[in-house]
């Protein structure tokens, strides 16, 4: 079946240390999405990449780096600039500008 | 830049309908309107493009009035499955930007 697929599901990260979230679709999809949600809050865009070694910031970037080397996978690391990096993170990607965007199941990062 | 919905969170009996809004202070290519449950990722509902169409998904529908920059969401004859929080996302411009900015979200509790 096509999906998105994110892991891991939970994540744990120590002060000062990098955490990468993975992001990777069998859907063939072009555009690529990260975003962060907060309890009770609506999804932010972190970073977004509309074609392979192309990406742009979204709303929060700072803290947050992606690379996109290859179509199916987009990571998303959470750098230690990043002070409150708690929340849910969910990954997306889209086929067209006319078509919806498919989520991933998220992860969800604490610090430790 | 993010759009507004309204309202925040509203209760119903099963059987009774409820409208939710979505307005932006831009000028909108498209909105998106997504229902997320607790924990889980947001599932697509429809998608709606400018020109003022109006879409149906079972008893759930959507209009889009672009002089306004504003949809609204139509849940009809609301079920228990019906909870959850809805999101719609924005598309500004000409939609060649594949970026959606979503709004806070409404809580819809759906009692027997």
């Amino acid at each position: 079946d096509g999906g998105i697929t994110q892991s891991p599901k939970y994540l744990f990260r120590k002060e000062g240390q990098n955490v990468t979230l993975s992001c990777e679709q069998n859907l063939n999809h072009d555009a690529m999405y990260w975003y962060r949600q907060d309890p009770g809050q609506g999804l932010r865009l972190i970073y977004y990449s509309q074609i392979v070694n192309d990406f742009q910031k979204g709303d929060i970037a700072e803290g947050y780096s992606v690379s996109r080397e290859k179509k199916e996978s987009f990571p998303l690391t959470v750098t230690s600039a990043q002070k409150n990096p708690t929340a849910f993170y969910l990954c997306a990607s889209r086929d067209r500008v006319d078509q919806p965007q498919h989520f991933g199941d998220g992860t969800r990062l604490s610090i430790l | 830049q993010q759009p507004v919905q309204s309202p925040q969170a509203v209760i119903l009996r099963e059987g009774e309908d409820a409208v939710i809004n979505c307005s932006s202070s831009k000028a909108l290519y498209s909105v998106h309107w997504y229902r997320q449950k607790h924990g889980e990722a947001p599932v697509f509902l429809m998608i709606l493009l400018k020109g003022g169409e109006q879409k149906g998904h079972e008893k759930i529908s959507a209009s889009f009035n672009e002089k306004k920059q504003q949809s609204s969401l139509y849940l009809t004859a609301s079920q228990l499955s019906y909870s959850g929080t809805y999101f719609c996302g924005t598309e500004r411009g000409s939609g060649n930007t594949g970026k959606l900015i979503f709004g806070q979200g409404t809580t819809l509790q759906v009692k027997p």
